[in-house]
């Protein structure tokens, strides 16, 4: 069973920084692409970045190049999100996600995680 | 780049058929055939519904259909379920990625 487990959110102050954490397990980590995606109640889901399966080809949201990276680590099955300068127009729910086979789609999500940027 | 465009809010009884719309434009919605629609109940997690314009992954209910025409994608919804109350979002990949601003479906 493929599951997509985020951890790492939480208070962080404008112009602060935080690394967001996804375990997988129920699948071969290192041949999916992976996705960080973030819902806020105002803007709905917004696609932030997408990391290819050997790490090295990356693609970011405009709102947040050069601010955040997504990297993995394919022998702990886990892919991250560094956050740094955040703004409080960063706040929201981050999930993780995994890229279907064949094409462009994301067909698991994990749970999400809560980030709030605030003084 | 903009969110793709979609009502507010669709409602139907039970066993009737509601059809969500999806408009972008000719460098999205229009430029590739990558339309995703994704089901979300409160509190959780997205769940993918349509891949690729019309595709269904296995275990979506053949009930659930879409199509593509221009720069609108279109989802429909046959016979509808009380299950099937909840938020539905588009997506187009166009080297990346634009949601819908997301459709309320209510089953009356």
């Amino acid at each position: 069973e493929v599951q997509l487990v985020e951890s790492g959110g939480g208070l962080v102050q404008p112009g602060g920084s935080l690394r967001l954490s996804c375990e997988a397990s129920g699948f071969i980590f290192s041949r999916y692409w992976m996705h960080w995606v973030r819902q806020t109640p105002e803007k709905g889901l917004v696609w932030v970045a997408r990391l290819n399966g050997d790490g090295v080809g990356t693609t970011y949201a405009d709102s947040v190049k050069g601010r955040f990276t997504i990297s993995r680590d394919n022998a702990k099955n886990i892919v991250y999100l560094q956050m740094n300068s955040l703004r409080a127009d960063d706040t929201a729910v981050y999930y993780c996600a995994r890229e279907g086979s064949g094409s462009y789609y994301t067909d698991y999500w994990g749970q999400g995680t809560l980030v709030n940027v605030s003084s | 780049q903009s969110a793709l465009t979609q009502p507010r809010s669709v409602s139907g009884s039970l066993g009737q058929s509601v059809t969500i719309s999806c408009t972008g434009s000719s460098s999205d919605i229009g430029a590739y055939k990558y339309v995703f629609w994704y089901q979300q109940h409160p509190g959780k997690a997205p769940k993918l519904m349509i891949y690729d314009v019309n595709k269904r992954p296995s275990g979506v209910p053949d009930r659930f259909s879409a199509f593509k025409s221009g720069n609108t994608a279109s989802l429909t919804i046959s016979g509808l379920q009380a299950e099937d109350e909840a938020n539905y979002y588009c997506c187009s990949y166009a080297g990346t990625y634009v949601f819908g601003s997301g459709t309320e479906v209510t089953v009356l």
